[in-house]
Order: C-alpha cells, then sequence, then structure tokens
C-alpha cells in the first residue's frame, strides 16, 4: 500500500523567509511518480511538479525548488523568499506507473503555509 | 495546457435531493476520470475511479448507491449524489488522465462545494 506522509500540518513564516515543506513516502513499488499541488483557499488544485521515481535530479524553478531523496523516501518541497500569495495548503502525492493502477494518486495530509507580511 | 472542466462550481440545496456534478475534459480524451472527496482542512480522499464504458471502482466505504457514476463519454464523467443530506457536505473534486500522454499528471477540475441544508 501506499502512503504519504506531511508531518508539517501548519507552517507560518514571514515573508521572505526561506521555507521547507516535507514529504516523505511509502510504496512497494519501484517505479512511481511524485508530485507537489498548491490549493489556495479558492479551492481548485494547481499543479506544481511531478517527478519520475527513476530521477533523481533536484529541480529548481524560480523561487521553488524540490530535492528527491530516494534513499530516505523524500521529497521535500522549498520556497525560497517566500511572499503573502504563497500562503496556500501544499500537498504532496504519489502515484503508481503501472497502467494496471489508473496511476491513482495517494495524497498526504497537506501542510497549510500562511505567509505573513 | 490540458483543461478539466467542473460544473457546477456551488451547490446549496435541501437534504434529499440529488446533486449531479458534470466533470468534462475539454481538449483531450480520457478514458479515466477521478472523484475525489476533501471535507474542510483534509485531505483530498479518493472515491472512486470513473471508467469510460464500464463500471466505475468505487474505493472502500464509499456506497455505491449514494454516489452514482457514469463516465458515457472519453470527455465527460459525472456524479450524483443521491437523496444527499448534511453529512455529505463536502468538496468534490474530478480529475482526469489523458488517453495519449499516459503517467502525464492528472487534470484537476476547480471543484464543486456542496452544502446540503
Amino acid at each position: 500500500a501506499q502512503k504519504v506522509t506531511q508531518a508539517q500540518t501548519e507552517i507560518s513564516v514571514v515573508e521572505k523567509e526561506d521555507v521547507t515543506l516535507d514529504c516523505v513516502y511509502e510504496t512497494r513499488d519501484t517505479t512511481y511518480y511524485l508530485f507537489w499541488y498548491k490549493q489556495p483557499p479558492s479551492g481548485e488544485l494547481v499543479f506544481l511538479i511531478r517527478r519520475n521515481s527513476f530521477d533523481e535530479q533536484n529541480e529548481i524553478s524560480g523561487r521553488y525548488s524540490w530535492n528527491f531523496q530516494k534513499s530516505t523516501s523524500s521529497f521535500n518541497f522549498t520556497i525560497t523568499a517566500s511572499q503573502v500569495v504563497d500562503s496556500a495548503v501544499y500537498f504532496c502525492a504519489l502515484s503508481e506507473a503501472s497502467g494496471g493502477s489508473n496511476y491513482k494518486l495517494t495524497f498526504g495530509k497537506g501542510t497549510l503555509l500562511t505567509v505573513n507580511p | 495546457g490540458a483543461v478539466v472542466s467542473q460544473h457546477p462550481s456551488r451547490v446549496i440545496c435541501k437534504s434529499g435531493t440529488s446533486v449531479k456534478i458534470e466533470c468534462r475534459s475539454l481538449d483531450f480524451q480520457a478514458t479515466t476520470m477521478f472523484w475525489y472527496r476533501q471535507f474542510p482542512k483534509q485531505s483530498l480522499m479518493l472515491m472512486a475511479t470513473s471508467n469510460e464504458g464500464s463500471k466505475a471502482t468505487y474505493e472502500q466505504g464509499v456506497e455505491k448507491d449514494k454516489f452514482l457514476i457514469n463516465h458515457a463519454s472519453l470527455t465527460l464523467s459525472t456524479l450524483t449524489v443521491t437523496s444527499a443530506h448534511p453529512e455529505d457536505s463536502s468538496f468534490y473534486i474530478c480529475s482526469a488522465r489523458d488517453l495519449v500522454r499516459v503517467g502525464q499528471p492528472q487534470h484537476f477540475g476547480d471543484g464543486t462545494r456542496l452544502s446540503i441544508l
């Protein structure tokens, strides 16, 4: 069975601080995908990144960066120089990479990030 | 980019009413669509996997007769909450997987806030 753990329920920072959101996952599959989604107060899910289990390269996109450590089953997300608009719930998710599973997503419980001015 | 349209965005109705929610993939074909439910301050929980032309696959604990799913075409899946009661009030969100671009991230609709009085 798959499991995604986001141990941080809520994080509060002051604008311009860097913040890291943790994600630890469990799966028996050797091939899988990891995702991060942002859910602002309006409710829609905004896709941020997908990472294949074979690709352990870290990625940077603007103020966002992701650290994938297969050895520790972690896929952490860092926001540099946070802004008020970053305030949202962030979900880490995992899907199997086999067609038989229909690529079902398993979500973590989410981390509520509040960036204060 | 790929767009999933979910309608309506908000429903308020009396107890005992049946409510239909539509999920459409606008610029791609989706043999598989997913329906999630999210209670306030909680994560997204997969309710069922909707398969075009066949019966939906429900997750454990989800009542099939309560949550009717129809996936009649490659671009449309509907979720009907039958005889809704206040405990069915929740945020329902659908996602669709592109038939051609296998493994690509699921595309999410903007969700439907259902409030049963």
